[in-house]
């Protein structure tokens, strides 16, 4: 079966610092999509990014970029300037199996 | 506004009771999903089904059913041979399998006692 795995369980940044958060997957296949879910207290799953494995190029939205490392099967998060709302539970997601990891808990200290 | 509604947020029931989660798209969908969620678990799959009256199981579907009458429509039963029934449910939807891009509603929080 393949697997998603974040490693780091609980992450704090610094108000208007820099984060990344982790995630490795294992797939035999070629062509798939990459995503990140933001989870707030509310508890409403919001997609953050998307990435298509056949794309080079690494997916930005405004403050939020990938390190999309096809080879290694790893695919990072990075949070720019991070801001009070972005403390959330993080989970990425391969969902050509619908499958995903376990998630990262984001502490912001303002 | 086109989205998805899960009804009710909270739900509470006893043991040994069946009880049928809603959900309901209006995105014109037709994949649809059901996931439990667990404290430092992620989501699980339950059942997911990519066309009306159509439906394959998940990871964990023992103790769960659905079906699909209508592409709108998407319940999951929770009966009484579930062991461990509380938890968070999701439900999500997609263009169809192959959009793989989910969109989520807002869960069902089931607590049985």
């Amino acid at each position: 079966a393949q697997t998603v795995t974040q490693s780091q369980p609980e992450m704090s940044v610094q108000e208007a610092e820099t984060v990344t958060l982790s995630c490795t997957y294992d797939t035999s296949e070629s062509d798939y999509y990459l995503f990140w879910y933001k989870q707030p207290p509310s508890r409403q799953m919001i997609l953050v990014i998307r990435q298509e494995a056949y794309k080079q190029q690494n997916a930005t939205e405004n403050r939020f970029s990938v390190n999309f490392q096809k080879a290694a099967k790893s695919f990072s998060l990075k949070i720019s300037d991070s801001q009070l709302g972005d403390a959330a539970m993080y989970f990425c997601a391969y969902l050509n199996d619908m499958r995903f990891g376990a998630g990262t808990r984001l502490t912001v200290k303002p | 506004d086109g989205g998805i509604t899960q009804s009710p947020k909270y739900l509470f029931r006893k043991e040994g009771q069946n009880v049928t989660l809603s959900c309901e798209q209006n995105l014109n969908h037709d994949a649809m999903y059901w996931y439990r969620q667990d404290p430092g678990q992620g989501l699980r799959l339950i059942y997911y089904s990519q066309i009306v009256n159509d439906f394959q199981k998940g990871d964990i579907a023992e103790g769960y059913s659905v079906s699909r009458e209508k592409k709108e429509s998407f319940p999951l039963t929770v009966t009484s041979a579930q062991k461990n029934p509380t938890a968070f449910y999701l439900c999500a939807s997609s263009i169809d399998l192959t959009a793989y891009e989910q969109y989520f509603g807002p869960g069902t929080r089931l607590t049985v006692t």
